[in-house]
């Protein structure tokens, strides 16, 4: 299957900096890419939809000049937690999908997460 | 009432059983359903696929969708220890939309 990296996989910081999270496509092109936050034992809950060279679409309750997205390239999108705070901590996973769509129009890979702890 | 309802668990099987896991959904234009695996710490990885409704085999895992129930399934034949996870349903009314994931089923298979 295609593979999505995802990196850093564990970051810890200080409460009030910023932190910036790279989603990247390694051997295919993705013009979607999507951001998910996950809580412990529960569901993935999905953050904003990137789209390459446009802006970000996010959900409702998602604070955008908190969580900035930037989708730069077909293979690299990124997330930038701003001003982070300790409720900010959580698992953060993105996904893409392929421009080559073999499974359908929903098929999407994701990235290993993203471990953030904000002390 | 969420759109799409997952039992937590934990499930746990002794190793070689069938192991069913369901998730059912309100959402009747959802026509698009996955099924993905998490190792803990890890992102979902993709299991299956499955348009509309009818089963789809793949090795040693069955999925089944029932849209007049709403309902589907999982089945996992022959289960071994590296099948020990949890496993999160998704799906979509396709067209590119969104995926909305149920809580994730969390399993364990014993030696």
């Amino acid at each position: 299957g295609a593979v999505v990296s995802q990196h850093p996989s564990r970051v810890i910081c200080k409460s009030g900096t910023s932190v910036k999270i790279e989603c990247r496509s390694l051997d295919f092109q993705a013009t979607t890419m999507f951001w998910y936050r996950q809580f412990p034992k529960k569901s993935l809950m999905l953050m904003a939809t990137s789209n390459e060279g446009s802006k970000a679409t996010y959900e409702q309750g998602v604070e955008k000049d908190k969580f900035l997205i930037n989708h730069a390239s077909l293979t690299l999108s990124t997330l930038t937690v701003t001003s982070a705070h300790p409720e900010d901590s959580s698992f953060y996973i993105c996904s893409a999908r392929p421009l080559d769509r073999r499974h359908g129009d929903t098929e999407a890979f994701f990235g290993q997460g993203t471990r953030l702890t904000v002390v | 009432q969420k759109e799409v309802e997952q039992d937590p668990g934990p499930l746990s099987v002794p190793e070689g059983a069938i192991v069913s896991l369901n998730c059912t959904y309100s959402n009747s234009a959802f026509q698009y359903f996955m099924w993905y695996r998490q190792y803990s710490r890890k992102g979902p990885e993709l299991l299956m696929y499955t348009y509309s409704s009818g089963n789809k085999e793949d090795g040693r895992f069955t999925a089944q969708v029932d849209k007049s129930s709403k309902y589907i399934s999982l089945f996992i034949r022959d289960s071994q220890p590296s099948d020990s996870a949890t496993y999160l349903c998704a799906m979509s009314e396709g067209g590119g939309n969104k995926l909305t994931f149920g809580t994730g089923t969390q399993l364990k298979v014993e030696l």
